[in-house]
C-alpha cells in the first residue's frame, strides 16, 4: 500500500490564490520530500523536510511536519499560471534511497 | 553541473521484446535509483545502486534488472516486455546517504505494442 497520500488528489485555483495540499503516511519517517512534475516530465526537487524539523521555507513554497499525526502539507502561496503541475510527497522510512511516492496532487492554476 | 540524463527518450518495443534503459547520474553522485510510473500505479520505486551494488530493491518480477558501473552510470534491462511495462521510467541520483535529496531525470517513455 502507499506510505504517502495526498489530498485533495485534484485542485483548480485562480491566479494569485494559495494552494494548500496535505500529504499523509503510515509509518515513522526520516525524511519527507515535496516534488512537482510537470505533464510528462521528470520530477523537479522542491523541499525536503527532516522529521525532526516542523515547517521549512522556500520562496513562495511553505512546509509543515507533524509527525505525531503522520501528515505533512505543502503551501503554495501567489500561485502562478506556471504552478500547474502535479505534486508529488515522498517518504523515506529506511534512510535508504527508495523512497514511497503518493499518488500526487493535480493542481491546476488558471489565469 | 549537469542534471541526471536518460537515453533514450522515447522508444516503441514489440511484446517479448527486451529493452535496455541508461542513466547517467549527476557528477559525483554514487546512487542510482529507478522508479516507474504508470497512470494506474502512480510511481513505484524499482531498484537503488550504490557503489556497483543492489542496495535496495522493490517489488517487481525478475524481468526487471539492473546494474551500475564504475563510474556510477546505470542500465536498467526489462526482458520479456508486456504491455503492462509501457509506462514512464524515472531514474534518480544521489549522494547516496540518509536524508540526501534524489535528483529525477526526464525520463524514459517506453511504449509496448
Amino acid at each position: 500500500s502507499q506510505q504517502g497520500e495526498e489530498d485533495p488528489q485534484a485542485l483548480s485555483i485562480q491566479e494569485g490564490e494559495n494552494a494548500t495540499m496535505n500529504c499523509s503516511y503510515k509509518t515513522s519517517i526520516n525524511n519527507l520530500q515535496w516534488y512537482r512534475q510537470n505533464s510528462g516530465r521528470g520530477l523537479v526537487h522542491l523541499i525536503l523536510i527532516r522529521s525532526n524539523e516542523r515547517e521549512k521555507h522556500s520562496g513562495r513554497l511553505r512546509v509543515t511536519l507533524d509527525t505525531s499525526k503522520k501528515s505533512s502539507s505543502l503551501l503554495i502561496t501567489a500561485s502562478r499560471a506556471a504552478d500547474t503541475a502535479s505534486y508529488f510527497c515522498a517518504t523515506d522510512a529506511n534512510y535508504g534511497q527508495n523512497f514511497v511516492f503518493g499518488p500526487g496532487t493535480r493542481l491546476s492554476v488558471l489565469p | 553541473k549537469a542534471g541526471v540524463t536518460q537515453t533514450p527518450r522515447y522508444l516503441i518495443k514489440t511484446r517479448g521484446q527486451q529493452v535496455t534503459l541508461s542513466c547517467s547520474p549527476i557528477s559525483g553522485h554514487r546512487s542510482v535509483s529507478w522508479y516507474q510510473q504508470t497512470p494506474g500505479q502512480g510511481l513505484q520505486f524499482l531498484f537503488e545502486y550504490f557503489s556497483e551494488t543492489q542496495r535496495n530493491k522493490g517489488n517487481f518480477p525478475g524481468r526487471f534488472s539492473g546494474r551500475q558501473f564504475s563510474n556510477s552510470r546505470s542500465e536498467m534491462n526489462v526482458s520479456t516486455l508486456e504491455l503492462g511495462d509501457s509506462a514512464l521510467y524515472l531514474c534518480a541520483s544521489s549522494l547516496g546517504a540518509g536524508g540526501n535529496t534524489i535528483y529525477f531525470g526526464e525520463g524514459s517513455w517506453l511504449t509496448v505494442v
